[in-house]
């Protein structure tokens, strides 16, 4: 089965510092990957998604994140953190368990709650 | 354009009782999802909807949860009886197509509703 796990469920920043969150995936097939952000007392929104295309893939808000086969590893990052990021961050992994080919179901991890300190 | 709508934004009630989870997904979208979300599990998916029918329940916690589509503009989960356990924040999102990998897919959360079970 899918499964991503998220390394440090809390990360703390000082603005204009650099944001990494660490996510791994285990997979045994190709997998599709997913960040997710989530604002207090709001839904979650797509940050941005591997699907093969290119390894470096660029989101919303100054963030990507680098898919890495050998480490099993889609870390999310972006050069200078602001005040505005302060959210909690998800990955997910498409499980291909679907009925209809599988990437309509996905699997999240526990989330990274980020900090942004003046 | 409306996204997905979702009410009530909280619920509180006592063990025991009827709750009644409503979801107006984005117009045009075929797909309909629910989440629950807790500090334990974090993001868990329960059901999902394509075309007003349900596809895959297996994250359905038990018989106590049930979830409708009565028509494409509306979905609702009900849980009866409630206990202490259900308190979580349930989202519902929608998608346009089901290959979240593709150009086009992408998650539509709502807000979620949070419910409390005394």
């Amino acid at each position: 089965a899918q499964s991503v796990t998220q390394l440090g469920s809390h990360v703390s920043v000082s603005e204009g510092a650099l944001v990494l969150l660490r996510c791994n995936y285990s997979s045994s097939v190709p997998p599709y990957l997913f960040w997710y952000v989530q604002y207090p007392n709001q839904g979650l929104q797509l940050l941005l998604k591997y699907t093969s295309a290119a390894t470096l893939v660029k989101g919303i808000n100054g963030f990507e994140a680098e898919f890495k086969k050998s480490e099993t590893s889609f870390h999310l990052t972006k050069p200078s953190a602001h005040m505005s990021d302060a959210a909690e961050y998800f990955c997910a992994v498409s499980d291909p368990g679907g009925v209809q080919g599988g990437s309509e179901k996905l699997v999240f991890g526990k989330g990274t709650k980020l900090t942004v300190n003046p | 354009d409306a996204g997905v709508i979702q009410s009530p934004r909280h619920e509180v009630t006592e063990m025991g009782q009827e709750v009644t989870l409503r979801c107006k997904p984005i117009s045009g979208h075929d797909y309909l999802f629910w989440y629950r979300q807790t500090m334990m599990r974090g993001l868990e998916l329960l059901i999902y909807f394509n075309n007003n029918v349900p596809i895959d329940d297996s994250g359905m916690p038990e018989d106590r949860f049930s979830a409708k589509m009565p028509n494409a503009s509306f979905s609702t989960l009900k849980i009866q009886p409630s206990e202490p356990r259900d308190s979580a924040v349930y989202f519902c999102a929608s998608s346009l197509v089901p290959r979240l990998a593709g150009d086009d897919g992408e998650l539509f959360f709502g807000e979620g509703s949070r419910l409390t079970v005394l």
